[in-house]
């Protein structure tokens, strides 16, 4: 079983619309949540950090629930621009470094 | 946040050859890591960086194919060894700011392809 598992899509989605994508972990202890942004040839970069208690950055939801090991990303008022892979990441337990879902592929249509 | 670069951007090898990828972080940072993006594939953790002695290598990666160096808090290199066409890949070097920072930054990326 992968450590972080996401549905690689892609989702097409018209203009405005509202998606949701999710992220199931393998490691109870992990202790740190994000969702990074991956754009067609270049670098991830981190889109938003995911707490338990859930956060909002304008139009962007995450949520945690640790007790179904389960992490969501929920994206209001779609825009091109938003077309992007959407990685999953997880800092398991006693490590530095950074476990990587397969990312889920967004596409923003007019 | 810190700037990262890396050198090359790109490179074209032949088979049996290596190549050196420099990274470079323009302020002192804890920890440094190299990735490996396949195509169509997620990130993957080679090894970390550490500074002044031998890098920890993940399960499946080995100092031969992989060597690593990191002489300061700001500077690292990776070199790919020996390399074989299944080395054709997106190389990334990140690194972890402050002490206790949680967040992780990319450098832009080295792709490579290996004929």
């Amino acid at each position: 079983r992968k450590e972080v598992e996401q549905d690689p899509g892609p989702f097409n989605v018209p203009e405005g619309a509202t998606v949701a994508f999710n992220c199931t972990y393998s490691n109870s202890a992990s202790q740190s949540f994000f969702w990074y942004r991956q754009d067609c040839r270049k670098e991830p970069k981190l889109l938003m950090s995911v707490y338990s208690s859930g956060n909002e950055d304008g139009r962007f939801t995450a949520q945690l629930n640790r007790a179904s090991q389960y992490i969501s990303l929920l994206i209001r008022d779609s825009k091109l621009s938003d077309s992007a892979t959407y990685l999953c990441v997880v800092r398991p337990s006693g490590r530095r470094a950074l476990t990587f879902g397969s990312g889920t592929r967004l596409q923003v249509q007019p | 946040s810190a700037v990262i670069s890396q050198k090359p951007s790109r490179d074209i090898c032949q088979r049996g050859t290596s190549l050196t990828i420099q990274c470079q972080v323009d302020s002192q940072v804890t920890m440094m890591f190299w990735y490996r993006q396949q195509p169509g594939q997620s990130l993957t953790l080679i090894a970390t960086a550490n500074q002044g002695s031998e890098a920890t290598y993940e399960s499946g990666f080995v100092i031969d194919k992989f060597p690593i160096s990191r002489p300061n808090l700001t500077f690292s290199t990776l070199t790919v060894s020996n390399m074989s066409p299944e080395d054709s890949s997106i190389y990334l070097c990140s690194f972890l700011g402050l002490a206790g920072a949680d967040t992780q930054y990319f450098g832009p990326g080295t792709r490579l392809t290996v004929l």
